[in-house]
């Protein structure tokens, strides 16, 4: 099974700032990388799929880089409504197989 | 638009049956499989299995076999996912989602199992 690991943990920034969020998997999973914003009581949102590519909706400070087993969302200016847990998560075709890393906490300095 | 309707929270005792069912709309059923994924408190989502409701075809994630069930009902437009012989480990909200790009876009609002005695 291939693991996700994210990092930090949890990361402290202010309205304004630029947030570097990194996803490490364990073997290459190629492009097949996506990223979810969660907010507390709410289901996952999908901003970027297949590493780079914004869902429709999804803010231009929203873009995903990497490939093979090191992946990075980048949010360019930070919004208030940015502060949210990320996850990564990756994709296997067949057998079909998802995995999410643990999450990176964006919260408010 | 798009939307995956869940049914509400529920509380069990260790040892019991939980099935929750997730009413889509906004697209056709049958076109797009249906997933399921637990996610535990503090933790990230787990992935369980999934339904092509088409065929009725499922595919389970090995540590779930044999507690898991997840079905399609295509005169209504339901899927629904049972897990038995519940733990305290299955307190979690269960999600539903589809999939109409590679990953999942859309996603039900969750239904919090609570496993107690």
């Amino acid at each position: 099974e291939i693991v996700l690991t994210q990092s930090p943990p949890t990361l402290s920034l202010s309205p304004g700032e630029r947030a570097t969020l990194s996803c490490r998997a364990s073997q290459s999973v190629s492009s097949f990388l996506a990223w979810y914003q969660q907010k507390p009581g709410q289901a996952p949102r999908l901003l970027i799929y297949d590493t780079s590519n914004r869902a429709p909706g999804v803010p231009a400070r929203f873009s995903g880089s990497g490939s093979g087993t090191d992946f990075t969302l980048t949010i360019s200016s930070l919004e208030p409504e940015d502060f949210a847990v990320y996850y990564c998560q990756q994709r296997t075709n067949w057998p079909p197989s998802y995995t999410f890393g643990q999450g990176t906490k964006l919260e408010i300095k | 638009e798009v939307q995956l309707i869940q049914s509400g929270a529920d509380v069990k005792k260790p040892g019991a049956t939980v099935k929750i069912s997730c009413k889509v709309s906004g697209y056709t059923f049958i076109d797009y499989n249906i997933h399921w994924l637990k996610q535990a408190p503090g933790k990230g989502p787990e992935w369980m299995g999934l339904v092509d409701p088409e065929d009725g075809e499922t595919v389970y994630v090995e540590k779930f076999q044999g507690r898991l069930s997840i079905t399609a009902d295509t005169s209504s437009d339901t899927t629904y996912m049972e897990l038995s012989s519940l733990r305290s480990e299955d307190t979690a909200v269960y999600f539903c989602a589809t999939a109409t790009s590679p990953v999942f876009d859309y996603w039900g609002q969750g239904t919090l199992v609570t496993v107690s005695s």
